[in-house]
């Protein structure tokens, strides 16, 4: 069973730049799609972006093209978001979720606890 | 992007009743439609994949139906623990949408 633990809560100035970790276990990072999905207060869900097993590339949305990085160490089968340029729209609870596909179908079927980011002057 | 459109945005039910969300989607995204559940404070959690396809562990009385851009989930006896916000997702696109969200309340 995939288990994702993520980095603690975080406090950032506007400007500035967050980086949340995702910690993998029951698996191995490498043979999962690793997607990233936030939660402004009392919001809906918001895709970031994600693995597109297609052609291998991570594809973000265009709202956040330029100030997102998603990036993985195989070695501690760690996935990373990184989000610059941070400024107060950008609080919400940031979870990482994998990915599962039947047929080309696929659906999130494991989430992290979600890591608290919180921008304030 | 494809946007999903989920109705109501809320709803009150009692324990017992049968409870029915909609979610269309503005382009046809054949049964590339899933269904999540979230409780306050916790993160999203797999109900329904593939518009019918019931995710493992979940209760029968969860249910989803359609395809194309006309989809829903009903609930067929609703219990205490279902009280809750209910989310479509599209993953027929390579950008993945989520509908509004339908919360479902205590009548």
């Amino acid at each position: 069973q995939v288990q994702l633990v993520q980095s603690g809560a975080e406090v950032k100035k506007p400007g500035a730049s967050v980086k949340v970790s995702c910690k993998v276990s029951g698996h191995t990072l490498s043979e999962l799609a690793m997607h990233w999905v936030r939660q402004a207060p009392e919001e809906g869900l918001e895709w970031m972006g994600g693995y597109d097993p297609e052609d291998g590339e991570i594809t973000y949305a265009q709202k956040f093209q330029g100030r997102v990085t998603m990036n993985e160490d195989s070695s501690t089968d760690t996935a990373y978001l990184e989000l610059s340029s941070l400024r107060s729209e950008d609080t919400a609870v940031y979870y990482c979720v994998t990915e599962s596909c039947s047929s080309g179908n696929c659906c999130f079927d494991n989430w992290g606890q979600g890591t608290r980011v919180t921008v304030s002057s | 992007d494809i946007q999903m459109t989920q109705s109501p945005s809320s709803l009150s039910a009692s324990v017992g009743d049968r409870v029915t969300i909609s979610c269309r989607a503005s382009q046809s995204i054949n049964n590339y439609l899933h269904w999540y559940q979230q409780k306050p404070g916790t993160a999203p959690k797999l109900l329904i994949y593939a518009a019918s396809s019931l995710q493992s562990g979940v209760p029968s009385r969860f249910s989803g139906s359609g395809s194309g851009t006309d989809f829903s989930l009903t609930i067929s006896s609703l219990q205490a623990e279902d009280f809750a916000t209910y989310y479509c997702q599209q993953s027929y696109s390579t950008v993945v949408t989520f509908g509004g969200g339908t919360k479902v309340e205590s009548k």
